[in-house]
C-alpha cells in the first residue's frame, strides 16, 4: 500500500535551533501534502497545505515565517521550524495525497522537543 | 466552517465486548468522513472512509461505521474488541475526498480495553 515516510521520527534540540522535517511519498506522486500539529492528548490541527511548485497555504494563526514549507518535488515536502522555542515542542505529522486520487496517507510523525 | 465532535474523551470496554465510538460532524456540503486510529507516539492509520453510496462502510480490523445524514453522525462500531484495539481514535471530515484539502479532526476518543 501507499507509504509516506517522515524523518526524523524524533528530534531534541536547543532553543534557537532550526529544525527540518522531511515528508516523502515512497510509491506515489503527491502534488499536495499537508502538515499537521498535535499537542499532547489533543487532536491534529492542520497547519498548512504544501503544493509542489508553488507557495504553501497556511491556516489562520500559523506563522509562515516560523514554519517554512518547501515542496520542491512530487515526492518530497519539508517543514522547517525556524529558531525553535520550547512552545514549538509538539508532534508534527505530514500527509500526502496520491495524485491518482483517494484519501490522504499519513506519515508516522516527528516528535520535536525543544530544550 | 466544518467541525467534528467526538463526545467521549475516554471509553473503557471489556475484551470481547462490542464497541461504539460516536462522531458528529458539521459541514455545509456532502461530507467525506474518515476514522483513523493512532497508537501512542505513532502516525495515523486509516480504518475506513465514507465518500458516497452505501451508508454502512466496512473497514480494516473488523471495524465498520454508519453514515446517518439526518443525525449528522458517523459512528464507529466493532462487534468484539481485542486488547490490541486499545488506542486513540479520531473521526475526521474533509471535502473532495479528503484529498485536495486538509482534514478537520475531532478531539479523539481514547479506548481502553479491560481484560
Amino acid at each position: 500500500g501507499a507509504v509516506v515516510s517522515q524523518h526524523p521520527s524524533r528530534v531534541i534540540c536547543k532553543s534557537g535551533t532550526s529544525v527540518k522535517i522531511e515528508c516523502r511519498s515512497l510509491d506515489f506522486q503527491a502534488t499536495t501534502m499537508f502538515w499537521y500539529r498535535q499537542f499532547p492528548k489533543q487532536s491534529l490541527m492542520l497547519m498548512a497545505t504544501s503544493n509542489e511548485g508553488s507557495k504553501a497555504t497556511y491556516e489562520q494563526g500559523v506563522e509562515k515565517d516560523k514554519f517554512l514549507i518547501n515542496h520542491a518535488s512530487l515526492t518530497l515536502s519539508t517543514l522547517t521550524v525556524t529558531s525553535a522555542h520550547p512552545e514549538d515542542s509538539s508532534f508534527y505529522i505530514c500527509s500526502a495525497r496520491d495524485d491518482r486520487g483517494g484519501p490522504q496517507h499519513f506519515g508516522d510523525g516527528t516528535r520535536l522537543s525543544i530544550l | 466552517a466544518q467541525s467534528v465532535t467526538q463526545p467521549d474523551i475516554h471509553i473503557t470496554v471489556s475484551e470481547g465486548a462490542s464497541l461504539e465510538l460516536r462522531c458528529n460532524y458539521s459541514y455545509g456540503a456532502t461530507p467525506y468522513l474518515f476514522w483513523y486510529v493512532q497508537s501512542p507516539g505513532q502516525g495515523l492509520q486509516l480504518l475506513l472512509k465514507y465518500f458516497s453510496g452505501d451508508t454502512l462502510v466496512q473497514g480494516i480490523k473488523g471495524f465498520e461505521a454508519e453514515f446517518k445524514r439526518s443525525q449528522s453522525s458517523f459512528n464507529l462500531r466493532k462487534p468484539s474488541v481485542h486488547w490490541s484495539d486499545a488506542a486513540e481514535y479520531f473521526c475526521a471530515v474533509g471535502a473532495m475526498g479528503g484529498g485536495a484539502d486538509g482534514l478537520t479532526f475531532g478531539k479523539g476518543t481514547h479506548l481502553i480495553i479491560q481484560p
